[in-house]
């Protein structure tokens, strides 16, 4: 298993653009998310999703789209970029309700916009 | 507001002796509490999950305690090493999952 791959691995964009961050997990797991790091901050949860076609808002969703078209994929789409959205974004998938069960990080997309 | 915090920011320890971070959380009524290691440049890592009604969980040279009257978690690395340096997050929630801000430690051999 390759457990949580995100793509890409960094991305530089200038404010306005968009981009999606991909996230695939071949777990069948349930459960996905997309967090933010910044420094001191710690992790934030953006969005998340319980399973195909069925996504919520966690703590910083503004500025961000998520879908669950398949179990498999969650990609996580900048609308349009801005400066306070530069930060390593990490997806993160598991087995059932987050709080339960352990969470398998991928190993995160540095993104700087300049 | 809901908050969680982990007092030290970074602790220093010599090779050997126990390390023990803090992890303490406020308007939460946590059924679970986990704690998650992360590398520099590396997404963390799930180490222990420890329940509402367990007080205290062992996984090898790691221990976890919880005492929800305190609305506290203790993390102990005991004969630690060197390796063991790293950031240690605390997180809990349902499936709107909040971490800590991480404590940073440092073991000198």
């Amino acid at each position: 298993n390759a457990g949580v791959t995100q793509t890409p691995k960094f991305q530089v964009l200038k404010t306005g653009q968009s981009m999606t961050l991909q996230c695939a997990q071949d777990m069948n797991h349930e459960y996905m998310s997309w967090y933010r790091q910044d420094p001191g901050m710690g992790l934030r949860l953006i969005h998340y999703s319980v399973g195909a076609g069925i996504t919520d808002q966690g703590e910083v969703p503004n500025g961000y789209n998520v879908s669950r078209s398949t179990t498999e994929d969650f990609p996580l789409r900048l609308l349009s970029a801005a400066p306070s959205q530069t930060s390593v974004y990490f997806c993160a998938s598991s087995d059932g309700l987050a709080g339960s069960y352990e969470q398998y990080f991928g190993p995160g997309t540095r993104l700087t916009v300049t | 507001s809901q908050k969680i915090e982990q007092n030290s920011e970074a602790l220093n320890i010599q090779e050997g002796k126990t390390a023990t971070l803090t992890c303490n959380y406020t308007n939460y009524s946590p059924a679970y509490l986990q704690w998650y290691r992360q590398d520099p440049g590396r997404g963390p890592v799930f180490l222990l999950l420890i329940r509402e009604n367990e007080k205290e969980k062992r996984k090898e040279r790691l221990k976890v305690t919880f005492d929800t009257t305190l609305k506290q978690s203790l993390f102990h690395i005991t004969a630690s090493q060197p390796a063991d340096s790293a950031t240690y997050l605390c997180a809990l929630g349902n499936n709107d999952m909040r971490f800590g801000a991480g404590t940073r430690l440092t073991v000198k051999p």
